[in-house]
């Protein structure tokens, strides 16, 4: 059974920094396309990065670009996003997303983990 | 970044009933587009790849259609456990996007 586990939320202040793990089980971690996907309280779904399955190319959101990075370890079994200078609108769950190969949809979601930006 | 935009955003049914949202895209995405249901507190589950292909385990009740820029979702007899928001997303083109979402409440 495929299985994504977030982990890693919490509260931050604004500028403060917060890294997210995603565990990932049931199926070889090191042959699929991974990404982050957020959606804000009460609003809808937005894309936030893309990791190939090797880890050699990487793309992110506009909005995030400069400030977050995306990284895997597929000897552990984990995808990553370290987020630096965390604003008020990167308050959302986070979710990690398995891509169907190389389609760039998603067909297996974690949970989520809340990330809140306040002082 | 292309745009989606669902139709409704919201809407209230009753069970038994038969229930299409759509979404438009602000260029032709081809089929390149999925359908995911949302229930409160949970993780997006997909129902729909490639406009029309129905996802494994999925019932046959849900359907797709549609290319280039008019997409369809069709419900054909709501089922109470069908409540929930549902999104459409493209992935013609980076970045993908997804649409604004339609909450299908009981009416």
């Amino acid at each position: 059974e495929v299985q994504l586990v977030e982990s890693g939320g919490g509260l931050v202040q604004p500028g403060g920094s917060l890294r997210l793990s995603c565990a990932a089980s049931g199926f070889t971690f090191s042959s699929y396309e991974m990404n982050w996907v957020r959606q804000a309280p009460g609003k809808g779904l937005e894309w936030v990065s893309y990791i190939s399955s090797s880890g050699s190319t990487i793309y992110y959101a506009d909005s995030v670009k400069g400030r977050f990075t995306i990284s895997r370890d597929n000897a552990k079994n984990s995808l990553y996003l370290q987020m630096n200078s965390l604003r008020a609108e990167d308050t959302a769950v986070y979710y990690c997303a398995r891509e169907v190969r190389l389609r760039s949809y998603f067909d297996y979601w974690g949970q989520g983990t809340l990330v809140t930006v306040s002082s | 970044a292309i745009q989606l935009t669902q139709s409704p955003s919201s809407l209230s049914a009753s069970v038994g009933d038969r229930v299409t949202i759509t979404c438009r895209a602000s260029q032709g995405i081809s089929s390149a587009l999925a359908w995911y249901q949302q229930k409160p507190g949970k993780a997006p589950k997909l129902l729909i790849y490639d406009a029309s292909s129905l996802e494994s385990g999925v019932p046959s009740r849900f359907s797709g259609s549609g290319s280039g820029t008019d997409f369809t979702l069709t419900i054909s007899s709501l089922q109470p456990e069908d409540f929930a928001t549902y999104y459409c997303q493209q992935f013609n083109s980076y970045p993908p996007t997804f649409g604004g979402g339609t909450k299908v409440e009981i009416k």
